[in-house]
């Protein structure tokens, strides 16, 4: 039974780019989140989503991000117009229900220059 | 969100049990108390939950002080590959889904 999967493992963008970030959950889980861990500091929630549906989006910046999990197919995180302060590990974690624990990614490396 | 107070580090010695401490004396009655821990270069990796009881997996024991102001997680014999950051996390039921992650404790152990 594959883990949730995440790709690219490690993406590099020059600054205006945009990135792209994908996120497989595990098989039967439909409910996916993001999260971000900037150096040296704690995984900070981005984003909940469901099938088609964003849930609880308190986490995400104002400008540039977004994200969405399509009825099929990845979620996906974008970030547009990256700035280097956008340089962290992004993980993804699914689960199959409310209250259930989490399952997590091995996560996207994003580097800006 | 209520709060979790963790040391900042801990070591302990190679097939020895590992208590780690997490003190959480806001805690609600709908707050479940759960551990996850993330190993070098990896994605968090959940370990355990519990509300009340004590609690026992394959991986650990959950030890919850009778107040519920405090919990334990129980390594009961650790190897070089349980070396990682150990979050203890308080999530309340029905619905919110985020996790609040604080600095943990980094577990080393000594072979």
């Amino acid at each position: 039974n594959a883990g949730v999967m995440q790709n690219p493992r490690h993406l590099v963008r020059r600054r205006g780019q945009e990135a792209r970030l994908r996120c497989s959950p595990m098989k039967g889980h439909s409910h996916v989140y993001w999260y971000r861990q900037l150096p040296e500091e704690g995984l900070k929630f981005m984003v909940y989503l469901q099938k088609e549906n964003i849930i609880d989006e308190s986490g995400m910046p104002k400008e540039r991000f977004s994200a969405e999990f399509p009825k099929e197919g990845p979620s996906i995180l974008r970030i547009q117009q990256v700035v280097r302060g956008d340089s962290a590990a992004y993980f993804c974690a699914s689960s199959p229900g409310v209250d259930q624990p989490q399952h997590f990614g091995d996560g996207t490396r994003l580097s800006i220059l | 969100d209520a709060k979790t107070t963790q040391p900042n580090s801990m070591e302990s010695n190679e097939e020895e049990p590992v208590h780690l401490p997490c003190n959480h004396s806001t805690i609600s009655g709908t707050d479940y108390i759960h551990w996850y821990r993330q190993l070098p270069s990896q994605g968090p990796e959940y370990v355990i939950h519990g509300l009340t009881s004590n609690v026992n997996n394959r991986m650990a024991s959950l030890a919850i002080a009778e107040d519920r102001k405090s919990s334990t997680l129980i390594l009961h014999r650790a190897t070089l590959r349980d070396a990682a950051v150990y979050y203890c996390i308080l999530r309340r039921n029905f619905g919110n889904e985020k996790l609040t992650f604080g600095t943990g404790t980094r577990l080393t152990i000594i072979p």
